[in-house]
């Protein structure tokens, strides 16, 4: 199965301020998903990434808050733009491996103050 | 449109007590059913799955079967163990191969008591 690299683990950062979290998957997958994780809660999908076009938002996330990149097929970003306490949770970048199932990246455990 | 359906939390067993965590699902078509695990401070890790009805899943000791019936995919363990700790999310995947994202149900926190 797929093995997804995904950094930082953690951060702390000022609101206002804006975080790119990359995630490196070491074969060529078609999608990437990325997901947010708020405390204690499930995990809501943020957007689907697809390499050569631009991502596809769920409702209630927009590109100018959670921009994304997909330059190849085995690499994304997504950017927390201009955060507020309320962004502070688990980011997660997610691939389908076919009959392995779901592989997801560590996470990036994110505190805005 | 898709959706999960599981059953509240916390749950707290004693070791060795029998498990079950219900799951429901809504979904249009044949979906693929997951259970994932969340380890205290860990990620997410695929514990089962099953992608057609009357598939059993099952990994260390766990067991889930796909009934298109009943549209539930029911997690149950015969004796838990307190590293059975964790918060379980039972998922499904609707579309093509590769190209759907999962749907996650809330979550189902477990604490197991020596």
């Amino acid at each position: 199965s797929a093995v997804i690299s995904q950094k930082p683990s953690r951060d702390i950062c000022q609101r206002g301020t804006s975080l790119t979290i990359q995630c490196q998957v070491d074969s060529q997958v078609t999608m990437m998903f990325w997901y947010r994780q708020q405390p204690g809660q499930s995990l809501t999908l943020i957007a689907t990434a697809n390499q050569g076009s631009e991502a596809t938002y769920e409702s209630g996330f927009v590109i100018d808050k959670f921009p994304i990149s997909r330059p190849n097929l085995t690499f994304s970003t997504l950017t927390v733009s201009n955060m507020s306490p309320e962004d502070s949770s688990i980011y997660l970048c997610s691939v389908d491996w076919g009959s392995y199932g779901y592989t997801f990246g560590s996470g990036t455990r994110l505190t805005v103050v | 449109g898709d959706s999960v359906t599981q059953m509240e939390g916390p749950v707290t067993l004693s070791e060795e007590a029998f498990l079950t965590i219900n799951c429901t699902y809504t979904a249009t078509g044949y979906p693929s059913l997951f259970w994932y695990v969340q380890y205290p401070g860990e990620g997410l890790q695929l514990l089962l799955k099953a992608t057609k009805a009357d598939d059993k899943g099952s990994n260390k000791g766990f067991e889930a079967t796909y009934r298109k019936e009943t549209t539930s995919f029911h997690l149950e363990k015969g004796s838990v163990q307190v590293s059975d700790s964790a918060v379980y999310f039972c998922a499904l995947s609707a579309g093509a191969s590769g190209n759907t994202p999962l749907v996650f149900g809330k979550g189902t926190r477990l604490s197991v008591i020596a």
